[in-house]
């Protein structure tokens, strides 16, 4: 089945620095990625996706980078404010797009 | 409002007992999920359905059941709950039948096994 690895496990930035989550999948046909926020006690809640069609998709301050050559796409999130804190999962379809893997999340911190 | 509904939000019961946690959504959606997370890690999928009649297992499901007789419904049954169950389990749905491909979750049952 689909792998799906997530780097770094947390990560620290100061107010209005970038910061940069890797995922890397298994399964060469998988074609929908995904990305969740999920702050803390509340529910996951999508924040960007790609399709396997497109190689970048932005929106506002977030972007999602697909390279599906080499099997791995990122999510860039650029001025980072302090209500970008939070736990940020990843995931990839399986080829039969019937369920979603999950990366094991980043927990990212934006100190003010 | 459409939205995705789970009771009770939290638990708190005793080792074999036969627990149901509850979750309904007035999204529309055909496609449900169960997933099991504990606070702030990787969401592990227990089952799924495509609609109606429909339940396939996940990754976590051997100790677990759930029944699609309704599309808006889709409850989680526990038979012997044991302390290895004390976690947070999260309902979505999604719109498959459409191309939706986006999961939208419940607020979440926190369950604590004693």
């Amino acid at each position: 089945g689909e792998n799906v690895e997530q780097h770094p496990s947390t990560l620290s930035v100061q107010e209005g620095d970038s910061a940069v989550i890797k995922c890397t999948y298994s399964d060469s046909a998988s074609n929908y990625f995904p990305w969740y926020k999920q702050e803390l006690g509340k529910r996951p809640q999508l924040i960007i996706d790609i399709r396997s069609n497109v190689g970048e998709k932005k929106d506002q301050r977030i972007a999602v980078t697909l390279n599906k050559t080499a099997k791995h796409f990122s999510l860039h999130i650029t001025e980072t404010q302090p209500e970008d804190s939070a736990v940020y999962f990843c995931a990839a379809t399986d080829s039969g797009y019937s369920t979603l893997t999950f990366g094991k999340g980043t927990m990212l911190l934006v100190s003010p | 409002e459409a939205d995705i509904y789970q009771t009770p939000r939290y638990l708190v019961i005793g080792t074999g007992k036969k627990i149901t946690l509850e979750c309904s959504q007035t999204m529309g959606h055909d496609k449900m999920y169960w997933y099991q997370q504990d606070p702030g890690m990787e969401l592990h999928l227990i089952h799924y359905s495509y609609g109606v009649n429909s339940t396939e297992k996940g990754d976590l499901s051997s100790e677990s059941t759930v029944s699609r007789i309704r599309t808006e419904h889709f409850p989680l049954t526990l038979e012997s709950a044991r302390p290895s169950h004390t976690s947070q389990y999260l309902c979505a749905s999604s719109d498959a039948s459409r191309g939706g491909f986006e999961q939208f979750f419940g607020p979440g049952t926190r369950l604590t096994v004693l």
